[in-house]
Formats: C-alpha cells, structure tokens, sequence
C-alpha cells in the first residue's frame, strides 16, 4: 500500500502563475481532504471531496482557489494567478469510506509551494 | 466553530523523561480528537486518538486522556527517545468525517 501520494513535492512559481498540485489516496479510500499549513503554524482545512463531488469548501478561498476529484485520476487543487501569501505546504490526506474510521486521516507528505 | 489551544509552544526534555502536551477544545459536540507527529520535511503521522466514549489510551510509551467536563485532552510521551522530537498537532472534531481543527503545535525536543 503507497498511501497517499503527493505530486510535486517541491513547486516554484512566479506571482501570477497557476500551480496545479495532485494528490491520489490510498487505496479503498475514496475520501479526500486538502489541508494548507502557513510556515510555523497548524494545518488548516480546505476542502472535503469525494468522487467528482465537492462536499465541503467552507476553509477554501473564495477567489483563485478551486479542488476536484474526477472520477478518474488523482484530485487536484488549483491555485490561479499565485500570489507570496500562498507560499506554504499543502497537504492532502484521505479516509475509509464509512463507519467509524471515516474520520481517521492518513496525509500524505505534502506539496511545498514557493512563490516567487 | 471549534477552537483548539495547544500548550506549550516548545518543551524540551532530557532523554528517558517524560513529555505532557496539552489541549483545550470549545465545542462541547467533539467527540474525536486525534494527535499527529509531524517531522521536519514530512506530511502528519497519526500516533494515536481518542473518541469521547473513553477516558484514557494507551499505546506503549504513549498516553492521551480526555477530560470532556472540562473539555481538555493531553498527550503523555514517557521513557522519551531522540526520535520523538518532533512536532506534535493535537486535533479536535465533531463530524463523522475528516473536518478537524488543529491545534498550533509543539515543537518537542528530546536532549541526549
């Protein structure tokens, strides 16, 4: 079992350019969570998907920011036109579909992004 | 919506001590409240929860205990080792799925 799986580890963009950042979850999870974490601060929730539906945004931006999870392939969050405060790691995490355990998250190693 | 305070900041503790980090949570409708091992460069590494039906868990050298009248949970690393330091998040939810709210860590160091 890989877990869950981040790509890139590393990004770097100039302000005003996309970052696209991938995530696929461990397998038999089809629940997935985008966490950001700001330089020497906790995480912060983003965005709670689940197979091509978007369940809860309530932590992502209002402007730039936006998360899928089509029915095929890894989930991305995408971050339009960067700008310096979005410099930070972004870390996806999922979990079991149902039952007790739908609240237990395994992350993956994170997505650090520098803006320029 | 729920708060999490985590205190200290920082603790730094000689090999073979013990270390106790603690949270304070405000919604009283919490009822899971994981804890997480962040190392430098690494994602969050589950170490071990608590769900409000229990009181106290224990997992070899570590411990958490809830107390939900007060509405704290504390996290106890004992016989302490060069690999705990790290980061350590207390969380705090009140859903069935994976909305949780962290608290803002404590860097711990562990001296040889």
């Amino acid at each position: 079992n890989a877990g869950v799986m981040q790509n890139p580890r590393h990004l770097v963009r100039r302000r005003g350019q996309e970052a696209r950042l991938r995530c696929s979850p461990m397998k038999g999870h089809s629940h997935v969570y985008w966490y950001r974490q700001l330089p020497e601060e906790g995480l912060k929730f983003m965005v709670y998907l689940q197979k091509e539906n978007i369940i809860d945004e309530s932590g992502m931006p209002k402007e730039r920011f936006s998360a899928e999870f089509p029915k095929e392939g890894p989930s991305i969050l995408r971050i339009q036109q960067v700008v310096r405060g979005d410099s930070a790691a972004y870390f996806c995490a999922s979990s079991p579909n149902s039952g007790a355990g739908a609240n237990v998250l395994t992350f993956g190693a994170g997505s650090r992004l520098t803006v320029l | 919506g729920e708060n999490v305070e985590q205190h200290p900041s920082t603790l730094s503790v000689q090999e073979g001590d013990s270390a106790v980090i603690k949270c304070t949570y405000s919604d009283s409708a919490s009822n899971y409240f994981p804890w997480y091992k962040q190392e430098l460069g690494k994602g969050p590494q589950l170490i071990i929860d608590i769900r409000s039906n229990v009181g106290e868990k224990k997992d070899q050298r570590i411990a958490v205990t809830l107390n939900k009248t007060a509405k704290h949970f504390s996290l106890h690393i004992t016989e302490t080792q060069p690999e705990d330091s790290a980061v350590y998040f207390c969380a705090a939810t009140d859903d069935s799925w994976g909305k949780l709210q962290f608290g803002a860590g404590t860097q711990v160091v562990v001296t040889p």
